[in-house]
């Protein structure tokens, strides 16, 4: 059974770089049939897509995001990684790291199944 | 970007009834790339439903998904205790991918 465990820091200071790693176990990220996401949620409210990579390093990022985020893959252990740069308040947020199944090839067009457990982020000094 | 609109914010049932949940889109949702997820407190959200209709592995048969083009359904067709939460839809049919603001089903 696929298992996604995430890692990182729960405190940021402002205008420095949230970095979390989501670890895949149970399964292979160089799997061709899925991308590998990160969502994130403010407390209290919805849900925000971040960006999406596939195992060869493509990615998509959401465009509000995309001049301040970096998501990366390490196939070699099975991981991939988001950096947030230059991080205010408005960042405060549950992470969540996901796969990204689809039932077209290349798996461009995905939905998340399963999501790891999330991290708790808060930006303060 | 394409926005997703659920209605109603708040549905109070009872265990039991029937459930129906509706995501509309700003634009026609190509394919129909539409996902449901559940989301109880404190945890991550569970996929329901994908390609609009299509069940997830170990979803129970009293979820289903249906619409095309800008309007989309869920619907539980009978309300378990375990089944009061709240609700997200999601289109992966244009990118950015998007999700709706969530219709949180509580127990009346």
């Amino acid at each position: 059974q696929l298992q996604l465990q995430q890692s990182g820091p729960g405190l940021v200071k402002p205008s420095e770089t949230l970095s979390l790693t989501c670890t895949v176990s149970g399964g292979s990220i160089s799997s061709s049939a899925y991308y590998w996401g990160w969502i994130r949620q403010p407390p209290g409210k919805g849900l925000e897509w971040i960006g999406s990579i596939y195992f060869s390093g493509t990615t998509y990022y959401n465009p509000p995001l995309k001049s301040r985020v970096t998501i990366s893959v390490d196939t070699s252990m099975n991981q991939f990684s988001l950096k947030v740069r230059s991080v205010t308040a408005t960042d405060t947020a549950i992470y969540y790291c996901a796969r990204g199944p689809a039932d077209i090839f290349p798996p461009s067009h995905h939905w998340f199944d399963p999501w790891g457990q999330g991290t708790l982020v808060t930006v303060s000094s | 970007e394409i926005v997703l609109t659920q209605s109603p914010g708040t549905l109070s049932l009872s265990p039991g009834e029937r459930a129906t949940l509706s995501c509309r889109a700003s634009q026609t949702v190509s394919s129909r790339y539409l996902a449901w997820y559940q989301q109880k407190p404190g945890q991550a959200p569970r996929l329901l439903i994908y390609g609009a209709s299509s069940r997830a592995t170990g979803i129970p048969d009293r979820f289903s998904g249906s619409g095309s083009g800008t309007d989309f359904t869920l619907t539980i067709s009978r309300l378990e205790p375990e089944d009061f939460a709240v609700y997200y839809c999601q289109q992966y049919g244009s990118s950015p991918w998007t999700f709706g603001q969530g219709t949180k089903v509580e127990i009346k």
